[in-house]
């Protein structure tokens, strides 16, 4: 059964980072690109980031760029994001997205863990 | 990125059909045949109802299917059920390795 288990999230405030964890169990971890999605309190569904099955393909929304930093350990079945000059509207659950083998899609889901930016 | 437009709300009564559109552009919606849904109940993970705009996911009833025209993508779920009652999302390839989702719309069951 493909697991997704997320976590590092909590209280920040303003201009400090975390970083966050994707535990991956149930599949063959290093033969998918993984992404970060993020839904912030009562809205919709964002695009973070999105990195290639052996980490050659990184890339960014507009809205963390420079800020953000995803990273995947192939041997531990990890994913990570590393989030520095935090700021409010990071404020989100943030999931862990397995991508389909057609790589247009987003098969499986972590269950989220939630980062609070604030003072 | 924009985000997809979607409809804020959506209701039927069970056994009705419903319909949720998705509009974009041409960077995105109408540029690539790679929209996907996503059925999200209160406080849990979204979950994958349809990909390549019409094809469905072993285990999602034949009751939900996708369609597109232009830069405009629609999700029909046909029978209504109590249990369709969620939010649902769009999603659409957007380039670059990128993708955009729709504001989300809330599927009431009357």
């Amino acid at each position: 059964e493909v697991q997704l288990v997320e976590s590092g999230g909590g209280l920040v405030k303003p201009g400090g980072s975390l970083r966050l964890s994707c535990a991956a169990s149930g599949f063959t971890f290093s033969s998918y690109s993984m992404n970060w999605v993020r839904q912030a309190p009562g809205k919709g569904l964002e695009w973070v980031s999105s990195i290639s099955s052996s980490s050659s393909f990184i890339y960014y929304a507009d809205s963390v760029k420079g800020r953000f930093t995803i990273s995947r350990d192939n041997a531990k079945n990890s994913l990570y994001l590393q989030m520095n000059s935090l700021r409010a509207e990071d404020t989100a659950v943030y999931y862990c997205a397995r991508v389909g083998s057609t790589g247009t899609l987003f098969d499986y889901w972590g269950q989220g863990t939630l980062v609070t930016v604030s003072s | 990125q924009s985000a997809l437009t979607q409809p804020r709300s959506v209701s039927g009564s069970p056994g009705q059909s419903v319909t949720i559109s998705c509009t974009g552009t041409s960077s995105d919606v109408g540029g690539y045949n790679y929209v996907s849904w996503y059925q999200q109940y209160p406080g849990k993970a979204p979950k994958l109802m349809t990909y390549d705009v019409s094809k469905r996911p072993s285990g999602v009833p034949d009751r939900f299917s996708g369609s597109k025209s232009g830069n405009t993508a629609s999700l029909t779920i046909s029978g209504l059920q109590a249990e369709d009652e969620a939010d649902y999302y769009c999603c659409s390839y957007a380039g670059s390795y990128s993708w955009v989702f729709g504001g989300g719309t809330k599927l009431t069951v009357l």
